[in-house]
């Protein structure tokens, strides 16, 4: 489908858990990103990263903490969610991060996540 | 604000008529626009992009217009069909410093049989 895929695909979990969102693109790009899809909104962008430097973070709760090994991995580590935080949880990626004339960004297909 | 919006949230067609789904701007110092569309179930998948230095660009069935006066982008697609059923995003890079697209909430597009 995509160069970019996401594990798990659908994800339960209680309030007081730890888990953790896996994002792995296959088309030798720079930069990466988390997004938040939530019913009817658009598109909230999380984190950015470019080499495995975060180079924006949209004022994310600490409840949420990515990490990005390598240029193909990111991780979106998850604890003590708030129901609120269901929602479908999308990376992509692109040949480098935003810049004057644009980037085109690439998903994965998104993991499901809903908080008890 | 800065923002991309769409005119209308569903918009419902016959299966071999054109669609066409629109999109607002604010930004006038954007340069570069992208449609995505999103399944059910999957995440937006890159259809067209354009530049601003273009008014027009087609794909295979779709075709995206940019009009900069007035800060509008549409998609139109060709004898829809029912496998164009889908949310279809806007998305603009603002040349604010941003370093993501800036999405639109989403038009749904149903097709009829």
């Amino acid at each position: 489908e995509t160069g970019v895929t996401q594990t798990p695909r659908h994800l339960v979990m209680g309030m007081t858990n730890k888990k953790s969102l896996k994002c792995e693109q296959h088309l030798g790009h720079n930069a990466m990103y988390w997004y938040k899809q939530s019913a009817k909104k658009p598109l909230e962008l999380m984190f950015v990263y470019s080499l495995e430097e975060r180079v924006e973070n949209n004022s994310v709760p600490s409840r949420f903490s990515p990490e990005c090994p390598n240029s193909s991995h990111l991780f979106l580590h998850l604890h003590t969610l708030q129901p609120e935080d269901s929602a479908l949880y999308l990376c992509a990626s692109s040949q480098d991060f935003l810049r004057e004339g644009g980037e085109t960004q690439y998903f994965g297909p998104g993991t499901r996540l809903l908080v008890l | 604000g800065e923002s991309v919006g769409l005119h209308l949230p569903t918009l419902s067609v016959q299966e071999g008529d054109n669609s066409i789904i629109n999109c607002a701007y604010s930004n006038s110092a954007s340069d570069y626009f992208i449609w995505y569309k999103q399944e059910s179930g999957k995440g937006p998948q890159f259809i067209i992009d354009i530049r601003s230095n273009m008014d027009k660009r087609q794909g295979q069935r779709v075709t995206v217009l940019l009009n900069k006066t007035v800060k509008h982008l549409s998609l139109q697609i060709a004898a829809t069909q029912p496998g164009d059923s889908a949310v279809y995003f806007c998305a603009e890079n603002q040349n604010t410093g941003r370093r993501a697209l800036t999405f639109g909430s989403g038009t749904r597009l149903q097709v009829q049989p």
